[in-house]
């Protein structure tokens, strides 16, 4: 079935160094390609997103990368901040198709001050 | 501003007593979603409405329901919940399904089961 694989599970990093968190899909015809921050107690929310026409999109320090031949998409944070702590997942989706995410498994991010 | 509420944020039970959770959306968005959270896991999807059709996952166990009295409003309930049901469970929308709009989640109802 479709999935899609995020690592790495948990990250650390200092506070001002970058954080990359990578994922992999399965379904070729994934086109739509959601980031959500979720900190302790709250639900996901939307950081950035990136369509499967576009092969990277920034928002101030959050940048996301699509390389579709290898079916890998990726977030990286610059800058970081102790804010920035929380738990990260990518997601897919096929739009057009059922109207299901696939989520990624989820990187716990601490960044140390 | 436009958001997803659900209620109660917090909610304690007792084994096999049937309980309601709730999710409001003034988004008007067609999809609602209901998602079961456990332990910083993601989030695993228990079923969906497109507008009043109703979308079942194959795992989701029979004593998981919902219902969707209109645009606004979805109930997940939980018929005789297990210990095993203890988790955060979260609602979430999503707009036009033929175009890319991410999905809108509400900070959850977490659920305990004693």
């Amino acid at each position: 079935g479709e999935n899609v694989e995020q690592h790495p599970s948990t990250l650390s990093v200092q506070e001002g160094d970058s954080a990359v968190i990578k994922c992999t899909y399965s379904d070729s015809a994934s086109n739509y390609f959601p980031w959500y921050k979720q900190e302790l107690g709250k639900g996901p929310q939307l950081i950035i997103d990136i369509r499967s026409n576009v092969g990277e999109k920034k928002d101030q320090r959050i940048a996301v990368t699509l390389n579709k031949t290898a079916k890998h998409f990726s977030l990286h944070i610059t800058e970081t901040q102790p804010e920035d702590s929380a738990v990260y997942f990518c997601a897919s989706r096929r739009v057009g198709g059922t109207y299901k995410y696939i989520f990624g498994t989820g990187t716990r991010l601490k960044v140390l001050a | 501003d436009a958001m997803v509420i659900q209620n109660p944020r917090y909610q304690v039970t007792q084994f096999g007593k049937p309980v309601t959770l709730s999710c409001s959306q003034t988004l008007n968005h067609n999809v609602m979603y209901w998602y079961q959270q456990k332990s910083s896991q993601a989030p695993k999807l228990l079923f969906h409405y497109y507008d009043k059709d109703f979308n079942n996952e194959a795992d989701t166990p029979d004593n998981f329901q919902s219902r969707r009295p209109n645009t606004s409003f979805c109930f997940l309930d939980i018929r005789s919940p297990g210990l095993g049901d203890t988790a955060m469970y979260l609602c979430a929308t999503s707009g036009l399904v033929y175009s890319n709009q991410p999905q809108h989640f509400g900070d959850g109802t977490r659920l305990s089961i004693l």
